[in-house]
């Protein structure tokens, strides 16, 4: 029972223009959300993170979208570059207090040049 | 200068055996973790220690025992692995518990079960 779903396991886009990452969850109880990227033979890296009392956040070309009531979040990335390629993970997480977070199974972002 | 390191990198064994991944951390974080990525890359959360203090326990089986000899160090030894036990292992830290502090992750650790 997966409660963080990304259903679209790869995507290509190429360079300069958008790329959009989607993410679904199930729990309404989750209260924080986060992007992270992994390259190849490498861990995980914190992109970008929304609480749940916002419906937006943005840093540099990295946006992030929730919408609570779609229980669905996206990751915008404008403008895409080939160094973006990477596997992209949602997270969200049941309590803020502990650190638990739980993943998706992450979407292959490939940006042609 | 690695901030989450993870050692061995690859680690290849017969069922049975007792093996051991260590995880250190540099980053002077109290906070750390292991997670597992399954064959179907969902990274799924197995423990979490808070100052040498188990926090998170998921639902695990007792062969995995994490060890937190100091707050720089969290290793997990397996007993008796078994062919499911195939998969990436990550180790994290972070500054606090709280999600509001970012987790840093190692290389992760590629356990092969024959």
């Amino acid at each position: 029972d997966q409660q963080v779903k990304q259903n679209s396991p790869s995507l290509s886009v190429q360079e300069g223009r958008i790329s959009i990452l989607n993410c679904d969850y199930t729990n309404s109880m989750f209260d924080y959300f986060l992007w992270y990227k992994k390259y190849p033979a490498e861990g995980p890296t914190f992109l970008i993170s929304i609480s749940s009392i916002k419906d937006k956040n943005e840093d540099g070309r990295f946006t992030v979208f929730l919408n609570k009531s779609a229980k669905h979040l996206s990751l915008h990335i404008v403008p895409s570059q080939p160094g973006d390629s990477a596997v992209y993970f949602c997270a969200a997480s049941p309590s803020s207090n502990t650190g638990k977070l739980i993943f998706g199974q992450g979407t292959t972002l490939q940006v042609k040049p | 200068d690695t901030a989450v390191s993870q050692t061995p990198k690859y680690l290849v064994t017969q069922m049975g055996n007792d093996k051991s991944i260590k995880c250190e951390q540099n980053l002077g974080h109290d906070t750390m973790y292991w997670y597992k990525q399954d064959s179907k890359k969902f990274l799924k959360i197995m423990f979490s220690y808070n100052n040498k203090e188990l926090i998170i326990n998921e639902t695990v089986p007792n062969r995995f025992s994490p060890k937190s000899p100091d707050k720089a160090h969290l290793n997990l030894h397996i007993n008796s692995l078994e062919l499911g036990d195939s998969a990436v292992y990550f180790c994290a830290s972070s500054h606090r518990r709280s999600l509001y502090y970012e987790q840093y992750f190692g290389p992760g650790t590629r356990l092969t079960v024959t």
